[in-house]
């Protein structure tokens, strides 16, 4: 089956620097990736879209400016979180989509502290 | 525009006994419908799909959802409940173009053995 490699796992950060998450799909081409955040005992909420070679569409409310998303193949999307604050400490996770009627398929998800 | 709605944010049942999450969907166009399951600290994993094919869909686990186009629903069920399968369940609807996927609020499933 299709598989989406996330990475790091986890990651602790100090307030002021940035992180970067890769998420990359392992045996398909992903047309389409999704970054979603997901708040303690909550549903994901959808961030950005990015689609390989042009710019994420980001969700209202999100600042692209702090999120940088970057869809460079078919295969890898990253998700930079600059000068990160303890508000951005969450849960994110990725997902891709190979075909217009499949399934997403999700990430291992990246637990972000921020300290 | 989509929605989704999950009734009932926690559902409780005994080992052995029926699962029975409940999801109603709002749609404009034929939906593609999913049911997710996710573990503590883990990503999402695809349980089942509906798209337009067979109403009743059976996914991995033993679990299973009826498309019902007339109440507007996609309830999953498993006729026995495992310890195993105690996790968050998530329903999600698409238009099927890749572009936006809708979730539901998630229902945390409790087995008691």
């Amino acid at each position: 089956g299709a598989v989406v490699s996330q990475h790091p796992s986890r990651v602790i950060c100090k307030s002021g620097t940035s992180v970067k998450i890769e998420c990359r799909s392992l045996d398909f081409q992903a047309t389409t990736m999704f970054w979603y955040r997901q708040f303690p005992k909550k549903s994901l909420m959808l961030m950005a879209t990015s689609n390989e070679g042009s710019k994420a569409t980001y969700e209202q409310g999100v600042e692209k400016d702090k999120f940088l998303i970057n869809h460079a193949s078919l295969t890898l999307s990253t998700l930079t979180v600059t000068s990160a604050h303890p508000e951005d400490s969450s849960f994110y996770i990725c997902s891709a989509i190979e075909l217009s009627d499949s399934p997403l398929h999700f990430g291992n998800g990246t637990r972000l502290t921020v300290t | 525009a989509q929605s989704v709605t999950q009734l009932g944010s926690h559902v409780s049942v005994s080992e052995g006994a029926l699962v029975l999450l409940r999801c109603n969907y709002s749609s404009s166009v034929p939906p593609y419908l999913f049911w997710y399951v996710q573990y503590p600290n883990q990503g999402l994993q695809l349980l089942l799909k509906y798209t337009s094919a067979a109403t009743l869909v059976k996914g991995i686990n033993g679990f299973e959802a009826e498309f019902k186009k007339s109440e507007t629903s996609f309830h999953l069920t498993k006729p026995s409940a495992h310890m195993s399968d105690a996790a968050e369940y998530f329903c999600a609807v698409s238009e099927g173009t890749g572009n936006q996927f809708y979730f539901g609020t998630g229902t945390s499933l409790t087995v008691i053995p």
